[in-house]
């Protein structure tokens, strides 16, 4: 089955207890990104890559990294946790069509807090 | 700004009631325009995409059209398993890093 998934689905930590939520995909895309889901303020990009060892930032990329290695894996890293990162996140992936991506297929979600 | 406006936040609909839900946008250069079901807790389920004003898509009860402002999301006889939040998102033609620039959403019950 085609799908994106995500480890852990939920998350609870301390501040500044350094975590990773990896992201995986087999669909062979080469486009994958994260987003953040939060009320009110909808889902905004977090990074985004084009394709391995391509990584660029997005709207909201304060307190986060990532890596792309591997072209099915997208981990997102936060070194040092605050509760203003409690949130739902989402990894998404998509294929490129003369270099551009389009409709993104989203994976199933971690929610984590930040105590 | 890029932005998008969705309307109504929240609809509630009779089983085999037809209604439309709204997307307005403002962007600079439409690349696409995405339409996404979102059920509680879980990931955004991609349902179309719309290129061009005069579009339209559909599948099952589901009809998504697209003009130079907005979209719109036309449900036919719903019925209660369409209950979910619809999303609609657009992507700018300018933007080469693909980010999707998604709007609040519609929260949709269908009761039986």
């Amino acid at each position: 089955e085609a799908q994106v998934t995500q480890n852990p689905r939920y998350l609870i930590t301390v501040t500044g207890k350094k975590l990773t939520v990896t992201c995986s995909q087999n669909m062979n895309h080469e486009y994958m990104s994260w987003y953040r889901q939060d009320p009110g303020l909808g889902l905004r990009q977090i990074y985004y890559s084009m394709n391995v060892e391509v990584t660029d930032k997005g709207d909201v990329p304060e307190g986060y990294k990532v890596s792309r290695k591997e072209k099915r894996n997208f981990p997102l890293i936060l070194e040092s946790p605050s509760p203003n990162q409690t949130s739902l996140y989402f990894c998404a992936s998509s294929p490129l069509r003369q270099g551009l991506s389009y409709e993104q297929y989203f994976g199933p979600g971690t929610r984590l807090t930040v105590t | 700004e890029d932005q998008v406006t969705q309307s109504p936040e929240a609809l509630r609909l009779q089983e085999g009631e037809s209604s439309s839900l709204n997307c307005s946008y403002t962007v600079s250069g439409l690349r696409g325009l995405f339409w996404y079901r979102q059920d509680p807790g879980k990931g955004p389920e991609f349902l179309f995409t719309l290129y061009s004003a005069g579009e339209e898509k559909e599948k099952e009860r589901l009809k998504a059209t697209l003009t130079k402002k907005e979209s719109f999301l036309h449900i036919t006889a719903p019925k209660p398993e369409d209950s979910a939040t619809y999303l609609c998102a657009v992507q700018a033609l300018y933007n080469q890093g693909g980010k999707l620039i998604f709007g609040q959403g519609t929260e949709l019950s269908v009761k039986p």
